[in-house]
């Protein structure tokens, strides 16, 4: 069965802290990883991850996929209380190429 | 960028009473639509796929006559919940594929409560 695992469930920081986040999967026909952050709404697309070793960055957003592993991470440097968000990790793939999401990281960045 | 236009944002209905919720591409043909629902602090949970001119298919546990799927051209996607009752009461959100298969499009999503 094709699934997506994210780590930790939660996680609550101080403003300034790094913080990494964690998702490993098991999926058939792995096309695409990607992240999204979700407030209080429709999920927010932050990286889409295809290819091994090749780190996308936006800001102090960075993401890194390893196919052999089969895991990402998603850091986020110097955090801000407005990184405060359920982050969600999903993969593109399966025998029908759906996308599958993980079970999410609650982040609460305190001041 | 690809767009999908998602409605209404919320509503609130009756016990017994059906709702449909319309998600449309509007600017690129989207072939396939998946469906999620999403409870509090919970992950997205998807509950079908739907292709372009064929029948839907459903995620394990997901009723297929309860929630009805249409994809009737390449730019409208609806979800009908029917005869809701308080437990169908969630967060609904649809999402397109992009052609090349890579990229997915999310609506804004639809608050179901249903009283």
């Amino acid at each position: 069965e094709d699934k997506v695992v994210q780590s930790p469930l939660s996680l609550v920081v101080h403003e300034g802290d790094t913080v990494t986040l964690n998702c490993s999967y098991e999926v058939t026909n792995f096309r695409s990883l990607l992240w999204y952050k979700q407030e209080k709404k429709a999920p927010t697309f932050l990286f889409m991850l295809t290819s091994s070793g090749i780190e996308k960055k936006s800001g102090r957003l960075s993401s890194i996929l390893d196919k052999k592993e089969l895991f990402s991470i998603l850091n986020i440097t110097a955090t801000q209380t407005g990184d405060s968000a359920i982050y969600l990790c999903a993969v593109g793939g399966g025998a029908t190429n759906k996308l599958i999401f993980g079970t999410g990281t609650l982040l609460a960045v305190q001041p | 960028g690809a767009v999908v236009s998602q409605h209404p944002s919320w509503v609130i209905c009756k016990s017994g009473t059906s709702v449909k919720i319309e998600c449309r591409s509007l600017d690129f043909q989207a072939t396939t639509m998946f469906w999620y629902r999403q409870f509090p602090k919970q992950s997205l949970m998807l509950m079908a796929t739907s292709n372009e001119g064929s029948k839907a298919t459903y995620e394990q546990g997901v009723e297929k006559d309860k929630f009805l799927i249409n994809h009737a051209s390449l730019t409208l996607s609806t979800l009908t919940v029917t005869s809701a009752h308080p437990e169908d009461s969630s967060f609904y959100i649809c999402s397109a594929r992009s052609a090349d298969g890579y990229g997915y499009t999310f609506g804004s999503g639809t608050r179901l409560t249903v009283v």
